[in-house]
């Protein structure tokens, strides 16, 4: 089946810097990939929508600038939490759909992030 | 707009009775719907979706889901619980024709001996 990976699993940075999480599709081409996130005990929230090649699309009520998404291959997108805060720890979670489908989106295992 | 709501924010079932998880969606058109499940600190598994074919929808680990347009409810059933069961389970709905995802608030499931 297709799997989606996500590096790191786990990381702990202090406020202030900045944190790049990665998102790749291992046995397939995925022109599109999602950015969610997911608050302990909640449901995942769609935070953008990142299409190879071109500018993601955010949600309402999600800062482009504090969240920056590159797709720069069909197989790997990357999200970057900038001058994180501790209000940004989260699960971050990718999905990913295979190129040409408009149905099954396949998730990453999540990223643990935590500011200090 | 669409949007999915499910009914039971926890389900406690015991070993081998019957689990039912209830999910309710509205849609202004022909959406396509999903079950995932979430273990513990893992990610998402796709456990079962519905694309406008058949109304039963069979999926993974005995998990079946039946499509009611009158009724717009896609509840997830199983027959006889497992230990390995206990879970968050989210139905999941496309919002649009590019197939954005809606979750809903999840339900947690857990399953006594």
């Amino acid at each position: 089946g297709a799997v989606v990976s996500q590096h790191p699993s786990w990381v702990i940075c202090k406020s202030g810097t900045s944190v790049k999480i990665e998102c790749r599709s291992l046995d397939f081409q995925a022109t599109t990939m999602f950015w969610y996130r997911q608050f302990p005990k909640q449901s995942l929230m769609l935070m953008a929508t990142s299409n190879e090649g071109s500018k993601a699309t955010y949600e309402q009520g999600v800062e482009k600038d504090k969240f920056l998404i590159n797709h720069a291959s069909l197989t790997l997108s990357t999200l970057t939490v900038t001058s994180a805060h501790p209000e940004d720890s989260s699960f971050y979670i990718c999905s990913a759909r295979v190129s040409g489908s408009q149905e099954t989106q396949y998730f990453g295992p999540g990223t643990r992030l935590l500011v200090l | 707009a669409q949007s999915v709501t499910q009914l039971d924010s926890h389900v406690s079932v015991s070993e081998g009775t019957p689990v039912l998880l209830r999910c309710n969606y509205s849609s202004s058109y022909s959406p396509s719907l999903f079950w995932y499940v979430q273990h513990p600190n893992k990610g998402l598994q796709l456990l079962l979706k519905y694309t406008s074919a058949a109304t039963l929808v069979k999926g993974i680990n005995g998990f079946e889901a039946e499509f009611k347009k009158s009724e717009t409810s896609f509840h997830l059933t199983k027959p006889s619980a497992h230990m390995s069961d206990a879970a968050e389970y989210f139905c999941v709905v496309t919002t649009d024709s590019w197939g954005k995802l809606q979750f809903g608030a999840g339900t947690q499931v857990v399953v006594t001996p």
